[in-house]
Parts: C-alpha cells; sequence; structure tokens
C-alpha cells in the first residue's frame, strides 16, 4: 500500500530560526513529490514540485531536497517568519491518475516571537 | 487573481439533513477534485471530474455521497442523510489540462453535522 509519512507531526521553532521537516514515502511507481503549505483555515497552496530527476527545488525561503533511491524528501525553510506557522503537507504523485496521489498527514509548525 | 470558490464556507446541520457544497473551478479549468480533510485521516481524495465527467469517486460512501458538475462553472457535493462522521473540511481544488498534479484549493467547507 503506498504511504507517506510525515514527522515530525508538530514543531515549534522561535522566529528567525531554521527548520527542517521530514516526509518518507513508500510510493511505486514514483512521478512527483509536492509540498503544500496550509494556512489555519484556508485551502493548500503548493510550495514546490519535483520530479524523479530533480533533487533540490527553492522558493524563496523554502527549499525542498528529494532523494528518490532512499524515497525521502526535506523540506528547510530558512530564517521562520510568524507567517510560516502553517501545516505543511507532502504529496507524492505515482504517475497514474489523480486517485495516483497519496497524502501526507502534515506537519504543524508554529513560529513563535 | 484566479481561484477556486466554495459556499458555504461553513456549514452546521443536524444528522439527517441534506448537505451541498458547491464549488467554482478556475476559468479554463477542466479538471475538479473533491477532498475531505480530517485531524484523523488528512486529506482524503473523495471524487474527480474532467470535462465535466466523472473520473472516478472510490473515495466517496456511495450509499450517502454524490457529486456532478452540471456545467463547467459549477460542481456539487451532496450527503444525504448526512451523519456526525461526515464532519470535516471538504476542499474542492481545480487543474487546468494536462496538469492534474498542479492543483488549485478553494478554502474549504467546515461541515459539522449534530
Amino acid at each position: 500500500k503506498n504511504q507517506v509519512e510525515q514527522s515530525p507531526q508538530s514543531l515549534i521553532i522561535l522566529e528567525g530560526k531554521n527548520c527542517t521537516l521530514q516526509c518518507n514515502y513508500t510510493v511505486s511507481p514514483f512521478s512527483n513529490l509536492r509540498w503544500y503549505k496550509q494556512d489555519t483555515g484556508r485551502g493548500p497552496v503548493s510550495l514546490t514540485i519535483m520530479t524523479f530527476s530533480e533533487n533540490t527545488k527553492s522558493n524563496g525561503r523554502y527549499t525542498a531536497t528529494l532523494d528518490a533511491d532512499t524515497k525521502q524528501s526535506s523540506l528547510h525553510i530558512t530564517a521562520s517568519q510568524l507567517s510560516d506557522s502553517a501545516s505543511y503537507i507532502c504529496v507524492v504523485g505515482s504517475g497514474g491518475g489523480a486517485d495516483g496521489l497519496t497524502f501526507g498527514k502534515g506537519t504543524h509548525l508554529i513560529i513563535q516571537p | 487573481d484566479a481561484r477556486v470558490t466554495q459556499t458555504p464556507r461553513h456549514k452546521v446541520t443536524e444528522m439527517g439533513q441534506e448537505v451541498t457544497m458547491r464549488c467554482q473551478p478556475i476559468l479554463g479549468h477542466n479538471t475538479v477534485f473533491w477532498y475531505r480533510q480530517t485531524m484523523m485521516q488528512g486529506l482524503e481524495l473523495l471524487a474527480y471530474f474532467r470535462n465535466r465527467a466523472p473520473l472516478d469517486d472510490s473515495g466517496m460512501p456511495k450509499d450517502r455521497f454524490s457529486a456532478e458538475m452540471p456545467d463547467a462553472t459549477l460542481a456539487t457535493l451532496k450527503i444525504q442523510p448526512s451523519e456526525p462522521r461526515d464532519s470535516a473540511v471538504y476542499f474542492c481544488a481545480s487543474a487546468k489540462p494536462g496538469s492534474y498534479y498542479e492543483q488549485y484549493f478553494g478554502p474549504g467547507t467546515r461541515l459539522t453535522v449534530t
């Protein structure tokens, strides 16, 4: 069964600090991996998408990495801001239809002043 | 700035009542998805349409849920009869032709069934 596991479940850090969120998957075949940011009360918004041949992708202070061999991805946030407080969801596509998407349950990140 | 819109944003209803949620996809997007999100399960795909035709609804409880696209600008998700376990946030998302991985989510409908 395809699965996406995210860790930690929740994280609290001080404003200005860096942090790294993890995503491990057992999805086959692999097509792409996307990180979403979901603010409280809002729908998810895409941050990055990576295919099999890409191992890093940046979007401002967000940098995602992908190791397709170990089936791991990480999302690194640099110089965190209060607005980074949100849930971060890892989604892996298996190349089929939209039902080939497997969602992680997310990491809830809180940035404290 | 094109966005997916959903109505209502919040709905509180009693068990047994019918609930209808509506979604307007981004103009030009031909694929529409319905998701349910709970704390326990996270995001789950319920159903999706391409060019208004249902492609998959295997994630949906068939006996009480139904999804339709009466036209290209409107998708509906109906629950009849509703049950307390249906309480969740329901998201609609849309994608442009040829890119169903690039999904744009609406703000969601928070449903509470008492």
